[in-house]
């Protein structure tokens, strides 16, 4: 079946915009989860979703950062006023919910601020 | 402080080599470790799961070991392809509350398998 989709992959935009991350999780999967990842740097987490709630925002950078997931399914990482220490990978990665299931990685959106 | 270590930070070897890459954290209480293969510009793919009571897994070529007494892991890559080239991330997730949402992960090994 599918795997995890992200769009766009790349994102190009200007400091001072509003830009909105998309995550399409594989079907069934509970645990949706948002990672960053800068370049040649490790990942790092930003929020997880069980089922449309968030028990655990704690990586989330600053108030400009949000996340949202609709229907136990979708969810979109909105990242309001970028700024160029916000270029990255934005990760996101999904899995069926029991502790030692894997998780499965999109390919993630590069986001350039100029 | 929950830690991930890995080493070494990149390696470069010769087809058909055989390389190890090891992993060391400070996370507690323990519930698994893992290792992810991530190719560039792609996102991480899952190898192995191991939980406190496994010592060893294999996945074709990749085999991980798991030591939770000294809390160290490594990651063998038998006879290693071209295609083995990619960066190697341990991640070990805690126990507790029941929420997955935080997994430490390592900086990752970038390994380089030349022809």
């Amino acid at each position: 079946g599918a795997g995890v989709s992200q769009s766009p992959s790349n994102k190009v935009t200007e400091k001072g915009k509003d830009v909105e991350l998309r995550c399409d999780p594989i079907s069934g999967h509970t645990a949706l989860y948002w990672y960053r990842q800068r370049l040649g740097q490790g990942l790092e987490f930003l929020i997880y979703f069980q089922g449309n709630s968030a028990p655990d925002k704690s990586g989330l950078p600053s108030d400009r950062f949000s996340a949202e997931r609709t229907g136990e399914s979708v969810s979109t990482l909105t990242i309001q006023r970028t700024q160029q220490e916000d270029s990255a990978v934005y990760l996101c990665a999904s899995s069926s919910g029991p502790i030692n299931s894997p998780l499965h990685f999109g390919n993630g959106t590069r986001l350039t601020v100029t | 402080k929950n830690q991930v270590e890995q080493s070494p930070q990149s390696l470069i070897i010769l087809e058909g080599k055989n390389c190890t890459l090891q992993c060391n954290y400070t996370v507690s209480p323990f519930s698994n470790l893992r290792w992810y293969k991530q190719d560039t510009g792609r996102g991480p793919v899952s190898l192995t799961i191991m939980t406190f009571s496994e010592n060893t897994k294999s996945n074709g070529r990749y085999t991980a070991t798991l030591d939770a007494d000294t809390k160290q892991s490594s990651l063998h890559i038998t006879a290693s392809q071209l295609s083995d080239s990619a960066s190697y991330i341990c991640v070990v997730s805690r126990n507790g509350s029941g929420n997955t949402g935080k997994l430490i992960f390592g900086q990752g090994t970038t390994l380089q398998v030349k022809p």
